[in-house]
């Protein structure tokens, strides 16, 4: 079974850093690449960024560019999110999801459960 | 960046009903390659996103036929033949054509 399973919730002061991981297996890993999703409480889910966890080519969206780093370890199928210095807005859940590209097909599937992610005071 | 556009952003359906939901694109998601890579999303309460169309209007695995996608180019419409209990959720929009990718607003979908 192809399934991407995702580090559990963390809860974080200002200023922390923090790493949260997402493991695949059931496929190979470096084939495809690994997108990263935020979803704040009770709104819509945004794009962060992508990468080739065989290269580490990675791509961010403009919003979320230099605030947060994506990385990936190909030895051990696991991509990961983090921030240096946490702030009380990046108070979210976090999706990673796998993007499945074949001739003429590209799409999100699986989706990890989500990494809940606190940060306050 | 491509905006995604969906109407409405909240549907009250009757059960057995069907229901419908808009995504427009601020730019032609026809890839270079000839294809349009857009997709829809569920979203359950409490749960991560799911797959439901890619490529427009292909069906994904376990996705019952009353759910359909189409559009062009542009202008993209996701339906749901006669609406379920478990139906209720957000449904998305998404690009996959150009980078950054892109959501829609999300549509909530709820039973009157």
């Amino acid at each position: 079974e192809v399934q991407l399973v995702q580090s559990g919730a963390e809860v974080k002061k200002p200023g922390e850093s923090l790493k949260i991981s997402c493991k695949g297996s059931g496929y190979s890993f470096t084939s495809y690449w690994i997108g990263w999703v935020r979803q704040m409480p009770g709104k819509g889910l945004e794009w962060m960024g992508i990468i080739n966890p065989g290269d580490s080519d990675t791509r961010y969206s403009p919003s979320f560019q230099g605030q947060v780093t994506i990385s990936a370890d190909k030895s051990i199928s696991t991509a990961y999110l983090q921030w240096s210095s946490l702030k009380a807005s990046d108070t979210a859940m976090y999706y990673c999801a796998r993007r499945y590209t074949a001739m003429g097909i590209v799409w999100f599937d699986p989706w990890g459960q989500g990494t809940l992610v606190t940060v306050s005071s | 960046d491509i905006v995604m556009t969906q109407t409405p952003l909240s549907s009250p359906v009757t059960l057995g009903q069907p229901a419908s939901i808009s995504c427009r694109s601020s730019q032609s998601l026809v890839h270079s390659d000839g294809n349009t890579y857009l997709s829809w999303l569920q979203q359950r309460p409490g749960q991560p996103p799911r797959l439901l169309i890619y490529k427009i209007s292909n069906r994904f695995s376990g996705v019952p036929d009353r759910i359909s996608g189409g559009g062009a180019v542009t202008d993209f419409t996701l339906k749901i033949s006669r609406v379920e209990a478990e139906d209720v959720g957000v449904y998305y929009c998404m690009q996959p054509t150009q980078f950054p990718y892109t959501f829609g607003q999300g549509t909530k979908l709820e039973i009157k």
